[in-house]
């Protein structure tokens, strides 16, 4: 199946500083990239994503950039806050709809 | 507010002893995916259903996990017998093919003692 990898583990950054979060894949085949944020006890929910026909997207303070040639993507937060805490997954969906993710980077803010 | 449910949310079990856990996809979704999360090893995909067929289940150990959808509205996976090294949070989510998202389930916290 797909093998999705990503880095940094753990990640701190000062408050207002930029985030940046980077996986790579391995299945060429795979055509769509989301993001999902998991909070402390909670649910992983989806903040972004980004479909293979297109190489940057941004919604307000995050952004993803996808490379398909080097099958590498990229999750860009700027102006950082405390709320942004939390554990990030990056993931691929394969030609068969089937979904992987990453091992989670665990991103704190710091006042 | 359609949400994916799963029951139950909290499960501590002795080691041998038979678990289910349950998970309600939303209405009208056409896959369903069952992961593990531990510290370790982030989200691992234990099994992905697609119209209720079992598309993939090659993550899931095979001697004593199984996973099944005997209806579009419920998905099961089932330990049988538990280990302590089954303890983990077991997430349930579900989409649809076309749109690519998946929504997860708040999860069963499974410890075995």
């Amino acid at each position: 199946g797909e093998n999705v990898e990503q880095h940094p583990s753990t990640l701190s950054v000062q408050e207002g500083d930029s985030a940046v979060i980077k996986c790579t894949y391995s299945d060429s085949a795979s055509n769509y990239f989301p993001w999902y944020k998991q909070e402390l006890g909670k649910r992983p929910q989806l903040i972004i994503d980004i479909r293979s026909n297109v190489g940057e997207k941004k919604d307000q303070r995050i952004a993803v950039t996808l490379n398909k040639t080097a099958k590498h993507f990229s999750l860009h937060i700027t102006e950082t806050q405390p709320e942004d805490s939390a554990v990030y997954f990056c993931a691929a969906v394969t030609g068969a709809n089937n979904l992987f993710f990453g091992t989670g980077t665990r991103l704190t803010v710091i006042p | 507010d359609a949400r994916v449910t799963q029951t139950p949310r909290h499960k501590v079990t002795e080691m041998g002893q038979e678990v289910t856990m349950r998970c309600q996809p939303i209405l009208g979704h056409n896959t369903v995916f069952w992961y593990r999360q531990t510290m370790m090893q982030g989200l691992e995909l234990l099994a992905y259903f697609r119209n209720r067929a079992p598309l993939d289940d090659s993550g899931m150990p095979k001697d004593r996990f199984s996973a099944e959808m005997p209806d579009a509205t419920l998905a099961t996976l089932k330990i049988q017998p538990s280990e302590p090294r089954d303890s983990a949070v077991y997430f349930c989510a579900s989409g649809l093919v076309r749109a690519n998202e998946a929504f997860f389930g708040q999860g069963t916290r499974l410890t075995v003692v």
